[in-house]
């Protein structure tokens, strides 16, 4: 079993569709990150969150500490959010355990 | 800042050459990541530093890696011999490690490498 596991591993929606991306992990951390990878392959970083809630624009992320769980949602969402979704953990000093990723399509 | 730069951005080579990737961190950053991305495994990483420091190499998958982070400003990753198994898209990450010890991190464009 993967540390960290995302789902849904892919997610086709409507521009203007609300947007959730869950990621559980099994270890300890002391921080989880979202990244963003476009199709030109470049990665983003969009939060990094230990506890509570985080808002940038129509981006949201949420985590639970206690569920080891966080959410990355996405309101109105538009083609150009078409991405894959990466979620990520930091278990002490800076390593970073990875999930597979969501792949996203947004149509117009 | 122009971010982290790599180079170089695609590589081809043959089996059995060396390959040696670079990287030039943003200025004022103490950790840099080396990571490599594939289909099958995703995102994993292979190597950091703090303060130009190897700290964990534990993902280096075998002797034939080695990196090298000779001062602040440039990294390199180096394969000796390449094998087609390589073939991979190699990111460099730096961050300014804050006193949480977890800080965002910013990419770069990576390298493209395929091994005939």
């Amino acid at each position: 079993k993967n540390e960290v596991e995302q789902s849904p591993q892919n997610l086709t929606a409507q521009e203007g569709e609300f947007i959730t991306i869950n990621c559980s992990y099994s270890v300890g951390i002391s921080a989880l990150h979202w990244l963003q990878q476009h199709p030109g392959g470049g990665i983003v970083s969009l939060f990094m969150l230990s506890s509570g809630k985080k808002k940038h624009g129509r981006l949201i992320a949420t985590i639970n500490i206690q569920e080891k769980h966080s959410s990355l949602h996405i309101t109105a969402s538009h083609p150009r959010d078409s991405a894959v979704y990466i979620c990520a953990v930091s278990q002490g000093a800076q390593k970073l355990v990875f999930g597979q990723g969501t792949r996203l399509t947004i149509n117009p | 800042d122009a971010g982290v730069i790599q180079s170089p951005r695609h590589e081809v080579t043959e089996m059995g050459q060396e390959v040696t990737l670079r990287c030039k961190p943003i200025s004022g950053h103490n950790s840099l990541f080396w990571y490599r991305q594939t289909m099958m495994r995703g995102l994993e990483l292979l190597i950091y530093f703090n303060n130009n420091v190897p700290i964990d190499d534990s993902g280096m998958p075998e002797d034939r890696f080695s990196a090298k982070m000779p001062n602040a400003s440039f990294s390199t990753l180096k394969i000796q011999p390449s094998e087609p198994r390589d073939s991979a898209v190699y990111f460099c990450a730096s961050s300014d490690r804050g006193s949480t010890g977890a800080n965002v991190l910013t990419f770069g464009a990576g390298s493209r490498l395929t091994v005939l």
